[in-house]
């Protein structure tokens, strides 16, 4: 079974630092790494994928995130946070390796960011 | 391009009622589903489809009902609505496996008083 953690309920960093919002994940197989975020109200955006090749992904609004094999990890950073990046962050994973199931994405419980100005 | 298209965006049940959230997507994918959303518990898959007339379980069906009569369409049935059943809903869609993105509607906030 393919699960994910999102160790950290909240993180508060103060605008123009960097950020980083953390990620492991456990797979029988491959996996395909997701990120998405949620404002207030919203539904799910998608910011980046990992899918094979470079470790480091680099998606949308300036945020990147990098795949670490031998530590399961695809945390989520960004150099420099604004007050706008203020959103829950869910990370996810797909097991490619696993049939039909693959289609299924297995999410995270999500991260609270905040960025205080 | 609409996306995926989630109706109604709020809705308050009384226990025992049934409903439907009704899902449409513009964009020809194979491969839809629909997740609840709970606080602390991230998202949670309830059913899914891999094509018109072809549907399966995900981790949370119990208390719910789909179909998948066309690519376009993947309503979500509550067929006696439950407390528990409170919560956020999301339609999603995908082309297909492999790496694609998964595209998600603006969510359905329903209240079972």
């Amino acid at each position: 079974a393919q699960s994910v953690a999102q160790p950290e309920d909240q993180v508060n960093v103060a605008e123009g630092n960097p950020l980083t919002v953390k990620c492991t994940y456990s797979v029988s197989g491959n996996p395909y790494l997701f990120w998405y975020v949620q404002y207030p109200n919203r539904g799910l955006q998608f910011l980046l994928k990992y899918i094979t090749g470079d470790n480091l992904v680099k998606g949308s609004y300036g945020f990147e995130a990098e795949f670490n094999k031998s530590q399961t990890s695809f945390h989520l950073k960004k150099p420099s946070a604004l007050v706008s990046d203020s959103a829950l962050y869910f990370c996810a994973v797909r097991d490619w390796g696993s049939g039909a199931g693959s289609y299924q994405l297995t999410f995270g419980k999500g991260t609270k960011l905040s960025v205080i100005p | 391009n609409a996306g995926v298209t989630q109706t109604p965006k709020f809705q308050v049940l009384k226990t025992g009622q049934s409903m439907t959230l009704q899902c449409a997507q513009d964009m020809n994918h194979e491969y839809m589903s629909w997740y609840r959303q709970d606080p602390g518990m991230g998202l949670r898959l309830i059913h899914y489809s891999v094509g018109a007339g072809i549907t399966d379980q995900g981790e949370v069906p119990n208390g719910y009902n789909v179909s998948r009569s066309t690519t376009e369409d993947f309503p979500l049935r509550l067929l006696s609505a439950a407390p528990s059943q409170t919560s956020v809903y999301f339609c999603a869609s995908t082309p297909g496996l492999s790496g694609n993105t998964i595209y998600f509607g603006e969510g359905s906030w329903l209240t079972v008083v």
